[in-house]
């Protein structure tokens, strides 16, 4: 079935380098592909997002990278900071159009 | 705007018992939908709604009802709780199913549900 696999679960970092989380999606017809920040007992939301028809978009510190050909994308946070600690989550675009979600990933930025 | 409002934040049930996760939303949106979020599972999609008076299951739908009356509200049931229903539960919503045209989801604040 459908899957979307999330690399790795939890990634420790020194404040001000930089972090990379990683995912695979089984579906080639997937064409969306979304990151959300989830702070601890806070609701998730939308950090930044890329469609199939684009390889790379940035948004101040942080930046997506997509390969469809492997079927992965990546997210990047540059340069971080306390308020990036959090679990980041990616999903695909599935069949009758749902959200596949990754596993998450807990961010801690090591002071 | 209030966007998403859910209700409880936070519920401890008897095996058994039966209740309703209260969901509304105030923007206007067509697509409303139910996950659970347990460790190291990411969010799983229990029901959703593409407008009102219609629903489908999601991933994990047994155990759990839903429907739809109006735009604004989306209230999920437990009809009889169970241990395996422990979980934090989401509401969210998007103007149409989010992955159609990239539309961003909007969540609620959540409910810890706990069942003894």
């Amino acid at each position: 079935g459908e899957n979307v696999e999330q690399h790795p679960s939890t990634l420790s970092v020194q404040e001000g380098d930089s972090a990379v989380i990683k995912c695979t999606y089984s579906d080639s017809a997937s064409n969306y592909f979304p990151w959300y920040k989830q702070e601890l007992g806070k609701r998730p939301q939308l950090i930044i997002d890329i469609r199939s028809n684009v390889g790379e978009k940035k948004d101040q510190r942080i930046a997506v990278t997509l390969n469809k050909t492997a079927k992965h994308f990546s997210l990047h946070i540059t340069e971080t900071q306390p308020e990036d600690s959090a679990v980041y989550f990616c999903a695909a675009s599935g069949s009758n159009y749902q959200l596949i979600w990754g596993a998450g990933t807990k961010l801690i930025i090591k002071p | 705007n209030a966007g998403v409002t859910q209700t409880p934040k936070f519920q401890v049930l008897k095996t058994g018992q039966s209740m309703t996760l209260q969901c509304a939303q105030d923007m206007n949106h067509e697509y409303m939908s139910w996950y659970r979020q347990d460790p190291g599972m990411g969010l799983r999609l229990i029901h959703y709604s593409v407008g009102a008076g219609i629903t489908d299951q999601g991933e994990v739908p047994n155990g759990y009802n839903v429907s739809r009356s109006t735009t604004e509200d989306f209230p999920l049931r437990l009809l009889s709780a169970a241990p395996s229903q422990t979980s934090v539960y989401f509401c969210a919503s998007s103007y149409t199913r989010a992955g159609a045209r990239g539309e961003k989801l909007f969540f609620g604040s959540g409910t810890q549900l706990s069942v003894l």
